[in-house]
């Protein structure tokens, strides 16, 4: 079974604090994703990554950053909080161009 | 710009009958296509994926794909109240992302 954890189901933090979301997946899969969902806009592709060091910008990447050090770990970071990113957070992740495996998501709120 | 597009419901239908769940999809050159459910709360189980026109059935799950007229389709047979959830359509439009409908949702009642 395909395994994708993420590092908290809830944060709360506040207007421009630094936010680390952190991704693990125990499947050896080479692709990696961070999307955020929101109320009537659907699932939107952040960033995204091929491989360890590799980055790809997704369709809203502006605000975030992300890092991948190790092949099983995807952080998603937010430079400086803001209420509009207020959010749930999903990462997921994939061999090849096979299904996306996802993980329980974070509801992430700005305050 | 790729697009999927889902009508958002609610589909209501009674329990034990089939619900039909569709989606278009925009990008012609589009190889493979994933069907999700997300409960309220939670995040997306992947439940089928069909690469090839035709149908692919797994157990009450039947995928139904229709590359011609860009059209895929999910039917539920035998609908149950645990089926109620919403359900995303998704399609591969670059090498490994995904676009994803903002998804249909289903309501069966006892």
């Amino acid at each position: 079974d395909v395994k994708v954890t993420q590092s908290s189901r809830y944060l709360v933090k506040r207007t421009g604090e630094k936010v680390f979301l952190e991704c693990v997946q125990d499947m050896d899969h080479e692709n990696m994703f961070w999307y955020r969902q929101d109320p009537g806009l659907g699932l939107r592709l952040i960033y995204f990554s091929y491989d360890v060091k590799m980055k790809e910008k997704g369709d809203i990447p502006e605000g975030y950053s992300v890092s991948r050090e190790k092949k099983e770990r995807f952080s998603l970071i937010l430079e400086s909080a803001s209420t509009n990113q207020t959010s749930m957070y999903l990462c997921a992740s994939t061999k090849g161009q096979g299904p996306q495996y996802f993980g329980p998501g974070t509801r992430l709120t700005v305050l | 710009q790729k697009e999927v597009e889902q009508n958002s419901g609610p589909l209501s239908v009674p329990e034990g009958a089939i619900a039909s769940l569709n989606c278009t999809y925009s990008d012609r050159g589009s190889q493979s296509f994933f069907w999700y459910r997300q409960y309220s709360g939670k995040s997306p189980e992947l439940i089928m994926f069909i690469y090839s026109n035709g149908d692919k059935e797994d157990g009450r799950f039947t995928a139904q794909l229709n590359k011609a007229s860009q059209y895929v389709s999910l039917l539920i047979r035998d609908s149950q109240p645990s089926d109620s959830a919403t359900y995303l359509c998704a399609v591969i439009t670059g090498y490994s992302t995904l676009t994803f409908g903002k998804g249909t949702m289903l309501l069966v009642s006892p």
